[in-house]
């Protein structure tokens, strides 16, 4: 899988949009940007994934540069709920075909302050 | 729909004692997964399965074992814990149709080995 930078931490104001960004400048043509989020406790989970294009769901925002080596996650506006680890991840197809895992890093601790 | 859910939810273990944690799907979802989780590693893939009936190797899979007898169920086992396998399990499933299927993940097993 293409490796992924993502800063260590970040804080956020209450109400205000969140940015995380993530570069991976190896990634691969066919390879996917998934996002997911873990908070205390909890299982990962899921937030939002794309290609190419700029995606949007209920939870979020997913904006990916034209060159594809960097994206953003946007939470449009923050609560205190959204304080979690968020985890940036390139899936690719490995070598054996199919076996389509994801492989986690260490993420983003988003704090959201009141 | 309950999604993915684990039992037991904590567990403590004395060394040598062997144990099986439970994944369950209500999604028929055909891959599943079992992560570990340890402090400052992020999640690494002990072993996985594409169907009823199969399983692979992950990233760590020493000292575990698996069985997926029926679709909805992903089995984990210790035959003789230690306390490096003290950890958080996860346990993952998805369609695993190519690249563009998120995978839904359980709370978790807090597992401690004495």
């Amino acid at each position: 899988d293409a490796k992924t930078t993502q800063p260590p931490s970040m804080d956020c104001a209450e109400g205000r949009a969140a940015n995380l960004p993530c570069n991976h400048s190896t990634i691969s043509g066919n390879e996917y940007v998934y996002w997911y989020r873990q908070i205390h406790s909890q299982g990962p989970q899921y937030i939002i994934h794309g290609l190419k294009n700029n995606e949007t769901n209920e939870m979020a925002s997913l904006i990916i540069t034209e060159d594809r080596k960097s994206s953003t996650l946007i939470l449009p506006h923050a609560t205190l709920r959204d304080t979690a680890v968020y985890y940036c991840i390139v899936r690719a197809r490995t070598s054996g075909g199919s076996n389509y895992k994801l492989t986690f890093g260490k993420g983003t601790l988003l704090t959201v302050n009141p | 729909n309950a999604g993915v859910t684990q039992t037991p939810k904590f567990r403590v273990l004395k060394t040598g004692q062997s144990m099986t944690l439970l994944c369950a799907q209500d999604m028929n979802h055909e891959y599943m997964y079992w992560y570990r989780q340890d402090p400052g590693m992020g999640l690494r893939l002990i072993h996985y399965s594409v169907g009823e009936g199969t399983t692979a190797k992950g990233e760590v899979p020493d000292g575990y074992n698996v069985s997926r007898l029926k679709k909805q169920n992903f089995l984990l086992g210790l035959e003789s814990a230690a306390p490096s396998q003290t950890s958080v399990y996860f346990c993952a499933s998805n369609t695993g149709q190519g690249l563009d299927s998120p995978l839904h993940f359980g709370n978790g097993t807090r597992l401690t080995v004495t």
